[in-house]
């Protein structure tokens, strides 16, 4: 079955610092997703790209955040100046066009910002 | 608002028990009802879904039943397998929306 990869699988950083997660999406997929999960807490919705614009956002994805799918097959989450409360699993989704078609995910980036 | 509750783990079961994880969900309108299974080092994988009121979802022993009623999609399996530890995700998709709500996820683990 083909996969969404992630790359870093782990990434330390100090706080202030940015840092760039990466994923490679599916690549007949249409819609791309960012989620984290906090130890011990919910998977929780950052964003979700269709046809090269953001379509919806949560209440967590705020300026210091952006998205991006550079060349076609990568898609990329930045975070700008990382806080102690980034660190967390960050796990990208894609899936075909159509409701109710399942998500694919990588296995997901810990982030741990010192 | 949109939410997804699911029981807290882990839980821990000898090979060949029952299981049952309970998920509770909050929406407006008619969701579409998931199940996704995440094994160490990989990401979550679909187990099963269900998109509609009474429908049945299932795959590999595994089924859920959407209640309306109760507003709950509990997962079950009649005889679990060392194989089947993992993370559990109970999620919702809200009608008419690309949006997918998990919840915590629920730990199981089966000793042999």
């Amino acid at each position: 079955e083909p996969e969404v990869t992630q790359t870093p699988s782990h990434q330390v950083t100090q706080m202030g610092q940015e840092v760039i997660l990466r994923c490679v999406p599916i690549s007949n997929h249409l819609y791309f997703y960012w989620y984290r999960q906090i130890l011990g807490q919910k998977v929780e919705f950052l964003v979700s790209f269709y046809n090269n614009e953001i379509s919806e956002k949560s209440e967590i994805f705020d300026d210091q955040f952006s998205v991006e799918r550079p060349d076609g097959s990568n898609f990329t989450l930045k975070i700008r100046s990382t806080k102690l409360e980034d660190s967390a699993m960050y796990f990208c989704a894609s899936r075909m066009t159509g409701f109710v078609e399942k998500l694919f995910f990588g296995s997901g980036t810990q982030l741990s910002v010192l | 608002g949109n939410s997804v509750t699911q029981m807290e783990g882990p839980v821990t079961l000898s090979e060949e028990a029952f299981l049952t994880i309970n998920c509770t969900y909050t929406a407006t309108g008619y969701p579409s009802l998931f199940w996704y299974v995440q094994y160490p080092g990989e990401g979550l994988q679909l187990l099963l879904k269900a998109t509609k009121a009474d429908d049945k979802g299932s795959n590999k022993g595994f089924e859920a039943t959407y209640r309306k009623e109760t507003t709950s999609f509990h997962l079950e399996k009649g005889s679990v397998q060392v194989s089947d530890s993992a993370v559990y995700f109970c999620a919702l998709s809200p009608s008419g929306t690309y949006k997918y709500i998990f919840g915590t996820g629920t730990r199981l683990k089966v000793l042999a």
